[in-house]
């Protein structure tokens, strides 16, 4: 298994909703991600998990709560989002160490309304 | 150079054309270059990664070149397909946090036939 699979792949939720978006990867990869992208600019770090603990949060508000229950998932938990938070949160994951390319997920559209 | 950044921001070519993108990075605490290749609605999908000035690496039609020391990258293809058609992204690591990709805002190609 090579992907990086994100579910779900659409969400619309109301300001008030509790939500979690899911990622899970099964290539053995012990840091993972997730990149927030608002259209037409460039995907932005939001956390860093290696070897299930979190080593960078980019100063993320705290309606942005990660959580990595085990190697193989991730998932970000949602609440009391501002419509601003509408984009494209994408995860990655890829081996430790600097040398390698990331695996991305496709993603999951976000709208808050 | 404080961001990566990449040019130009969109190019139409026609099938056959060999055609070439730039980017333009901060050249200190430099560790990594990647390159990534995005079709809409799908995930973005790793090219290369490059750490050492002077790397060229290649994939098929794709090849890509490195210059840590005055900061930039060049993609190239060669004979562009419209099935080479997406958003090409660069994305520098490095810094004093690992695992933090910073990536520039893409270039969008359009090979037409």
């Amino acid at each position: 298994d090579t992907e990086v699979t994100q579910t779900p792949k659409h969400l619309v939720m109301g300001m008030t909703n509790k939500k979690s978006l899911k990622c899970e990867q099964h290539m053995g990869h012990r840091a993972m991600y997730w990149y927030k992208q608002k259209a037409k600019k460039p995907p932005e770090l939001m956390f860093v998990y290696s070897y299930e603990k979190l080593s960078i949060n980019e100063s993320v508000p705290s309606r942005f709560s990660p959580e990595c229950p085990n190697s193989s998932l991730l998932n970000l938990h949602l609440h009391a989002l501002q419509p601003e938070d509408s984009a494209l949160y994408l995860c990655a994951s890829s081996y430790t160490g600097q040398g390698g390319g990331y695996t991305f997920g496709s993603g999951t559209r976000l709208t808050v309304v | 150079i404080l961001n990566v950044e990449q040019s130009p921001q969109s190019l139409h070519v026609q099938e056959g054309d060999s055609t070439n993108f730039t980017c333009s990075f901060p050249s200190s605490n430099f560790y990594a270059l990647h390159w990534y290749r995005w079709e809409t609605a799908k995930s973005p999908e790793a090219l290369f990664v490059m750490t050492l000035n002077g790397d060229e690496k290649k994939k098929g039609r794709i090849s890509a070149t490195l210059n840590t020391k005055e900061g930039y990258s060049y993609l190239y293809i060669k004979g562009s397909q419209p099935e080479d058609s997406a958003t090409y992204l660069c994305a520098r690591g490095g810094g004093t946090s690992y695992g933090k990709l910073t990536f520039g805002q893409g270039t969008i190609l359009t090979v037409h036939p």
